[in-house]
């Protein structure tokens, strides 16, 4: 079964450090996302990405975050200055359509630790 | 805003019983509503789905029910078993595409 690939699993970086979160989605998919999802919380919807552009993002997504597909199969999330509040599991998803019966499929996440 | 809600933090069923988790909306425009199903350390995994435009939906072991005049819809697992216990998030989608999830509910089958 396709899946949504994630690295690394686990990130440890310094606090204002760069972080790259690398992920492939499924070949076939036209939509892609990023979640996150700080420990014990809900998961939380960061941005959406179509068409090579973002179609929407969340008041989290600021001006630290940024996501691109810079070839066909790569899709990046980068947090420019990491803050310890950005401690989180970091989740990937892709689907085929906008809406639809199947959702999205999720990646197995990175775990992101700022210290 | 929280347009998804899930009120149950945890429940706890004995193997082989029925599970019913439960999930609250408040915008009559969401056209599907999912349930995904998570272990710890790793994403979350789709379980079943509903249209809006029905009030039930079956696959094995778990149905669906959609009650839309109370914003209401609720997740049954018969018979539970041990491999499913896990966190179960119900999301819908907004107007925009995105999955709103609720807070989740972890759920513990005991043997």
């Amino acid at each position: 079964e396709p899946e949504v690939t994630q690295t690394p699993s686990h990130q440890v970086t310094q606090m204002g450090q760069e972080v790259i979160l690398r992920c492939v989605p499924i070949s076939n998919h036209l939509y892609f996302y990023w979640y996150r999802q700080i420990l014990g919380q809900k998961v939380e919807f960061l941005v959406s990405f179509y068409n090579n552009e973002i179609s929407e993002k969340s008041e989290i997504f600021d001006d630290q975050f940024s996501v691109e597909r810079p070839d066909g199969s790569n899709f990046t999330l980068k947090i420019r200055s990491t803050k310890l509040e950005d401690s989180a599991m970091y989740f990937c998803a892709s689907s085929e359509t906008r809406t639809g019966p199947w959702g999205y499929t999720f990646g197995s996440g990175t775990r992101l630790t700022v210290v | 805003d929280q347009q998804v809600k899930q009120n149950s933090p945890s429940l706890s069923v004995q193997e082989g019983r029925i599970s019913i988790l439960n999930c609250d909306y408040t915008n009559s425009m969401f056209d599907y509503f999912l349930w995904y199903k998570k272990y710890p350390a790793e994403g979350p995994t789709f379980l079943i789905s509903i249209s809006s435009i029905k009030d039930k939906n079956e696959d094995g072991r778990f149905t669906v029910f959609l009650n839309k005049s109370a914003k209401h819809l609720s997740l049954h697992i018969v018979p539970s078993q041990p491999g499913d216990s896990a966190v179960y998030f119900c999301a819908a989608y907004n107007q925009g595409g995105k999955l709103i999830f609720g807070q989740g509910t972890e759920l513990s089958v005991k043997p």
